[in-house]
């Protein structure tokens, strides 16, 4: 079946480290997207790309970086500049129309040992 | 710049009772409007979406919205509610150009016997 394969389920963050949440999908889509889901706070958009070697910043790109080499990948860094990396992370992909809804994996927690 | 409100961080109700959630938008250009459902530690399912084909949408799980131009509003019902209805529900508008969502900060619905 298709879907988006986000992993690992649990992360834990020592101070001072990078950490990378692997996105990997299979419905052949365009564009993709990372967000941080916060409590009460909604989703936010962090990165998102189009296309294989661009991507574009969201609204809270700070302390967080990315690439796209691969149509299916979509990896997150969330480096030591991120101070308040504790969060639900998911991530996204659709077609790249507008009328198309974007189909989510499960997530992945992240949270400061 | 686009945005979306959801009324009520928190909606009760009883088993058998109708389901209301709303959601006003804002958008310069005419909008598509999405309803997500996310569950516990799990990312989010679409409900449904309007893309401007009718203005009552049906979607799964006998869910239903509404869109009123004139009210900005794209609130989200079911007539009776079920236990299985307990979860966060999310509204989205797309008109940031290309796919880009904007969230509401979302509505936990919770249902008691």
């Amino acid at each position: 079946d298709g879907g988006i394969t986000q992993s690992p389920k649990y992360l834990f963050r020592k101070e001072g480290q990078n950490v990378t949440l692997s996105c990997e999908q299979n419905l052949n889509h365009d564009a993709m997207y990372w967000y941080r889901q916060d409590p009460g706070q909604g989703l936010r958009l962090i990165y998102y790309s189009q296309i294989v070697n661009d991507f574009q910043k969201g609204d809270i790109a700070e302390g967080y970086s990315v690439s796209r080499e691969k149509k299916e990948s979509f990896p997150l860094t969330v480096t030591s500049a991120q101070k308040n990396p504790t969060a639900f992370y998911l991530c996204a992909s659709t077609t790249g129309a507008r009328s198309q809804p974007q189909h989510f994996g499960d997530g992945t927690r992240l949270s400061i040992l | 710049a686009q945005s979306v409100t959801q009324l009520g961080s928190h909606v009760s109700v009883s088993e058998g009772a109708l389901v209301l959630l709303r959601c006003n938008y804002s958008s310069s250009v005419p909008p598509y409007l999405f309803w997500y459902v996310q569950y516990p530690n799990q990312g989010l399912q679409l409900l449904l979406k309007y893309t401007s084909a009718a203005t009552l949408v049906k979607g799964i799980n006998g869910f239903e919205a509404e869109f009123k131009k004139s009210e900005t509003s794209f609130h989200l019902t079911k007539p009776s509610a079920h236990m299985s209805d307990a979860a966060e529900y999310f509204c989205a508008v797309s008109d940031r150009g290309y796919s880009t969502l904007t969230f509401g900060k979302g509505t936990m619905l919770l249902v008691s016997p």
